[in-house]
Order: structure tokens, then sequence, then C-alpha cells
């Protein structure tokens, strides 16, 4: 199993432009998510899916659209990049549609929007 | 929502020294709480977790204390040595809840030889 995987590793953006994170997992998890990492601040969700067809927001969302239209891919759609959205973002799935079990995050991209 | 915090945000030990984080939450309904590590430039992964139907949990030299009524848990660590050093999360969250867990923001441990 390849676990939980993130394309592009690295990316630089410019303001305004957009993008998408992709994120995929072959463990058959039912719940996927996204996190953002700043420095100080922890991980704060962005949006989860408790299964395909379903997606909800979470702590930080604005900017950010996702769709979850198979189980294994959950990408993060950057609508209009800012400089505020330099991050390090995680995807991170979970075997059942909660977070009361381990989640297995993705190596992370890096992104900088200049 | 819920709110948790983890104090202190940077601990320096010595190597062979314990260390102890400790995490406080805001929500009496939170029944689930993880502590995940993280070492620079990597993914964060799960050390250890525990449940609200126990106080304290043991894996080899990590363990995890547990006080509902207080609303705060804690990661040990025994005989720490250098691979320990990281960054630690803590959270909480509830298996009936919003289906989100919340992160305290981090704690950098340094372990030094």
């Amino acid at each position: 199993n390849a676990g939980v995987t993130q394309t592009p590793k690295f990316q630089v953006l410019k303001t305004g432009q957009s993008m998408t994170l992709q994120c995929a997992q072959d463990m058959n998890h039912e719940y996927m998510s996204w996190y953002r990492q700043d420095p100080g601040m922890g991980l704060r969700l962005i949006h989860y899916s408790v299964g395909a067809g379903i997606t909800d927001q979470g702590e930080v969302p604005n900017g950010y659209n996702v769709s979850r239209s198979t189980t294994e891919d959950f990408p993060l759609r950057l609508l209009s990049a800012a400089p505020s959205q330099t991050s390090v973002y995680f995807c991170a799935s979970s075997p059942e549609p909660g977070v009361f079990y381990e989640q297995y995050f993705g190596p992370g991209t890096r992104l900088t929007v200049t | 929502g819920e709110n948790v915090e983890q104090h202190p945000s940077t601990l320096s030990v010595q190597e062979g020294d314990s260390a102890v984080i400790k995490c406080t939450y805001s929500d009496s309904a939170s029944n689930y709480f993880p502590w995940y590590k993280q070492e620079l430039g990597k993914r964060p992964q799960l050390i250890i977790d525990i449940r609200s139907n126990v106080g304290e949990k043991k894996d080899q030299r990590i363990a995890v204390t547990l006080n509902k009524t207080a609303k705060h848990f804690s990661l040990h660590i025994t005989e720490t040595q250098p691979e320990d050093s990281a960054v630690y999360f803590c959270a909480a969250s509830q298996s009936r809840g919003n289906n989100r867990l919340a992160f305290g923001k981090g704690n950098q441990v340094v372990v030094i030889p």
C-alpha cells in the first residue's frame, strides 16, 4: 500500500492564481480531511469528508473548495490564491467515518503564494 | 467548538530524563485524546491515544494520563533519547460529535545528548 499520497510536494503560486492540491489513499478509508499547518498554529482543519459525495467545512474553509467523487481521492482547490494561504498542507485519512481513530497523514504540500 | 491548549510550547530535557507535556481541553463531551509526533520535515504520526473510559495508557517509554474532571491530559516520555526530539501535538474529539479533531498548537521537545 502507498498509504496517503499528495502531489505536488512543493508549489509556488502568484496571487490570484488557482490550483488543485491532489490527495489519494489506497486503504479504502471513508474519512478524509485537509489541514493546514502554520508556524505556532498547529494543525487547522480546512475541509473534511465522511464518504464519497459528502463534504463539510472545518475550522478555516474560506478560499478553499473540495469534492469527493470517489473513496480514493480528495482534491483541495484554491480558488484565487492569496499570500495568507502560504502554508504546509496535509491530507489525512481514517478507516472510519469520524475522527475517533488514527489519522494517517500524507507527506504534505508546501505552498508559497507571492 | 473544542479548544485545545498545550503547555509548555518548548521543552528541553537532558537525555535520559523524563519529559511531560500537558494539554487542556474545553469541551466536556470530548472522549478521544490522541498524541501525534512530527519530526522535522515529516508528516505527523500517531504515537498513543486514550479514550475517556480509561485514566492511563502506556506503550513502552510513552504514557498518557487523562483527568476528565479537570479536563486535561498529559504525555509522559521516560528515558528520553535524541530521537524523541520532535514537535508533539495533542488533540481532542467526540465519538458522536461533528467529525472534527481539534489539535493543540504543538510542543517542541529537544533532547540534549
